[in-house]
């Protein structure tokens, strides 16, 4: 069974500074795809951002970059810049499509980020 | 504008009743999912429907019912079976490229 593990349940930096959450994951699969989601205090679960593990290109949006290392099982989000409004629980979560269509996500327990004025 | 819309917001259920949350979307999207919040646990799968009328359980749907009637609902019942129901629920619809989560529903057992 895929398991995610997010070792970080808290963590804090300062506004305009850089961060790195982590996330490793486990898995026999070789065709599958890796998301983070941002939940800020309104509770709203927001897509940041998803690797596709067949490329090897580090996905980027904006200031959100991963560091996908596939033969390591690392996921991990590099946020640049933080800004205040960056603060919010941050979920890791691996999905792997099922033949049926459907997607169903493992989500590791979360990584909650404060950013410091 | 497209999107999911879950109601209520917040939700109170008293011991032994059991309790219906809403999604609907118009995203047109076959598949929906249930998921359950907890402090310190993430997300866990309760329900999935891929189809209207086909709907299957995920990792806890003890203590909880679904129905896909059409389309663009798929409610959730909590039962008075569910032991532990005080928690968040978050509703999704889902392609390859990611979820689209609902705001979520608070439940709480007075």
């Amino acid at each position: 069974a895929q398991t995610v593990t997010q070792s970080q349940p808290e963590m804090s930096v300062q506004e305009a500074e850089t961060v790195t959450l982590s996330c490793t994951y486990d898995t026999s699969e070789n065709n599958y795809y890796l998301f983070w989601y941002k939940q800020p205090p309104s509770r709203q679960m927001i897509l940041v951002i998803r690797q596709e593990a067949y490329k090897q290109q580090n996905a980027t949006e904006n200031r959100f970059s991963v560091n996908f290392q596939k033969a390591a099982k690392s996921f991990s989000l590099k946020i640049s810049d933080s800004q205040l409004g960056d603060t919010a629980m941050y979920f890791c979560a691996f999905m792997k499509p099922a033949a049926s269509g459907t997607y169903k996500y493992i989500f590791g327990t979360g990584t909650r980020l404060k950013v410091l004025a | 504008d497209g999107g999911i819309t879950q109601s209520p917001k917040y939700l109170f259920r008293k011991e032994g009743q059991n309790v219906t949350l809403s999604c609907e979307q118009n995203l047109n999207h076959d598949a929906m999912y249930w998921y359950r919040q907890d402090p310190g646990q993430g997300l866990r799968l309760i329900y999935y429907s891929q189809i209207v009328n086909d709907f299957q359980k995920g990792d806890i749907a003890e203590g909880y019912s679904v129905s896909r009637e059409k389309k663009e609902s798929f409610p959730l019942t909590v039962t008075s079976a569910q032991k532990n129901p005080t928690a968040f629920y978050l509703c999704a619809v889902g392609v390859r490229s990611g979820y689209t989560f609902g705001s979520g529903t608070r439940l709480t057992v007075v």
